[in-house]
């Protein structure tokens, strides 16, 4: 069974960094291209990025390319999504997905 | 971007009915590789999305056939058939042919 699993979310300052995880099991990581999509609290839907199997290659959202990061550990089955210079309007529900299969969601509050 | 635009926003619909939803985009999500990436989701309340349909018309491991995805170029349709209790929620088109965009959502409930 595919299971992917989010972590590292939280309240956050706005300016702060923020790292999230997702650790995949139940299937070959290093085979799958993975994707971070956020959801705000009015439910609107945003991709922010993919990283290819091999970590080789990232594609990001223009709006957000400058400030998140994407990378992998195929070792460890675990996705990364580095956050930097946050601000209110990343408070989401954060999820990592296969396109097909998709994580339960790591809340992120950004606030002081 | 590719900006997507699914109506309508909500849906209501009796148990057992017929209903679709109707997903356009800016510009044509032919890809150059010849596919359409054009996918769909449903999302039920408090659970992540769950994939339906992708690249346009194929349905998902697990889908019943009640769903079925059609459309080309920038417009596309998902058709819910004898919907059931568990088909309620929110449904989303998504492209992967430029970028990644989805749409704004369509919340299907009961009549």
């Amino acid at each position: 069974e595919v299971q992917l699993v989010e972590s590292g979310g939280g309240l956050v300052q706005p300016g702060a960094s923020l790292k999230l995880s997702c650790v995949a099991s139940g299937f070959t990581f290093s085979d799958y291209w993975m994707s971070w999509v956020r959801q705000t609290p009015g439910k609107t839907m945003e991709w922010i990025g993919d990283i290819k199997y091999d970590g080789s290659y990232t594609n990001y959202a223009p709006s957000l390319k400058n400030r998140f990061t994407i990378s992998r550990d195929n070792a460890k089955s675990t996705l990364y999504l580095q956050m930097s210079n946050v601000r209110s309007e990343d408070t989401a529900t954060y999820y990592c997905t296969t396109t097909a299969d998709w994580g339960q969601g790591v809340m992120v509050t950004v606030s002081s | 971007d590719v900006v997507m635009t699914q109506t309508p926003v909500s849906l209501s619909v009796s148990l057992g009915g017929q209903t679709s939803i109707s997903c356009r985009s800016s510009q044509s999500l032919v890809h150059s590789d010849g596919n359409t990436y054009l996918y769909w989701y449903l999302q039920k309340p408090g659970q992540s999305p769950q994939l339906l349909i992708y690249k346009v018309s194929n349905r998902f491991s697990g889908v019943p056939d009640r769903f079925s995805g059609s459309g080309s170029g920038t417009d596309f349709t998902l058709k819910i058939s004898r919907v059931e209790p568990e088909d309620l929620g929110v449904y989303y088109c998504y492209q992967g042919t430029h970028y990644r965009t989805f749409g704004g959502g369509t919340k299907l409930e009961l009549k």
